[in-house]
């Protein structure tokens, strides 16, 4: 079974750092560009960061550069979000997806098919 | 970037309606566009992709349509599973952007 399962999410002080982790399995994980997505209580979806398989491409959200940091061991089929300086507003749950792979003329950062449940972070004194 | 508008953020119908949600992109993306569900407290569940391509398993009942700047998101015979909030996202550029949500609600 394809499958994404997040974790680390907790509860943290404003300017504190916590790392979120996502563990996939039933999949070759190395091919895929991988992905973090939050949502804010009763808000939409927000893009953080998006990582290719050989981790050549990495992009963030205006909102987090500077302050998270993606990254992946594809030997452990994990992804991880390091993030820091959190402030009120990153309080989320942070959910991992995949994005599919791209065949040409389809843009190298293709549509997300297989999301985790999610963590949940809360930035709170 | 490219900033993506869902309407309407509110829709409130009955088991059997047809129903229409549109999104608008502030710029040509083509038909890089996907189409979400999700319930309260689950993930998203991939819909729609390339903006007219329906996801294995998704019911015939949703379907999608357009280009360049303007989407939309069809589901033929509402059923009570339906009821959910709906996303639609652009792929055209690396980054990526939702809509803000469409609630669909039982009337």
């Amino acid at each position: 079974e394809v499958q994404l399962v997040e974790s680390g999410g907790g509860l943290v002080k404003p300017g504190g750092s916590l790392r979120l982790s996502c563990a996939a399995s039933g999949f070759t994980f190395s091919p895929h560009t991988m992905n973090w997505v939050r949502q804010a209580p009763g808000k939409g979806l927000e893009w953080v960061s998006s990582i290719s398989g050989s981790s050549n491409y990495i992009y963030y959200a205006d909102s987090v550069k500077g302050r998270f940091t993606i990254s992946r061991d594809n030997a452990k089929n994990s992804l991880y979000l390091q993030i820091s300086s959190l402030r009120a507003e990153d309080t989320a749950v942070y959910f991992c997806a995949r994005s599919v792979i791209a065949v040409a003329p389809a843009p190298y950062f293709y549509y997300m098919d297989v999301w985790g449940k999610g963590t949940t972070v809360t930035v709170s004194s | 970037d490219i900033q993506v508008t869902q309407s309407p953020s509110t829709l409130s119908a009955s088991v059997g309606d047809r129903v229409t949600i549109t999104c608008r992109a502030s710029q040509s993306i083509g038909t890089w566009l996907a189409w979400y569900q999700q319930k309260l407290g689950k993930a998203p569940k991939l819909l729609i992709y390339d903006a007219s391509s329906v996801e294995s398993g998704v019911p015939s009942r949703f379907s999608g349509s357009g280009s360049g700047t303007e989407f939309t998101l069809t589901i033929s015979s509402l059923q009570p599973d339906d009821f959910a909030t709906y996303s639609c996202q652009q792929y055209k550029s690396h980054s990526y952007t939702f809509g803000q949500g469409t609630k669909l609600e039982i009337k």
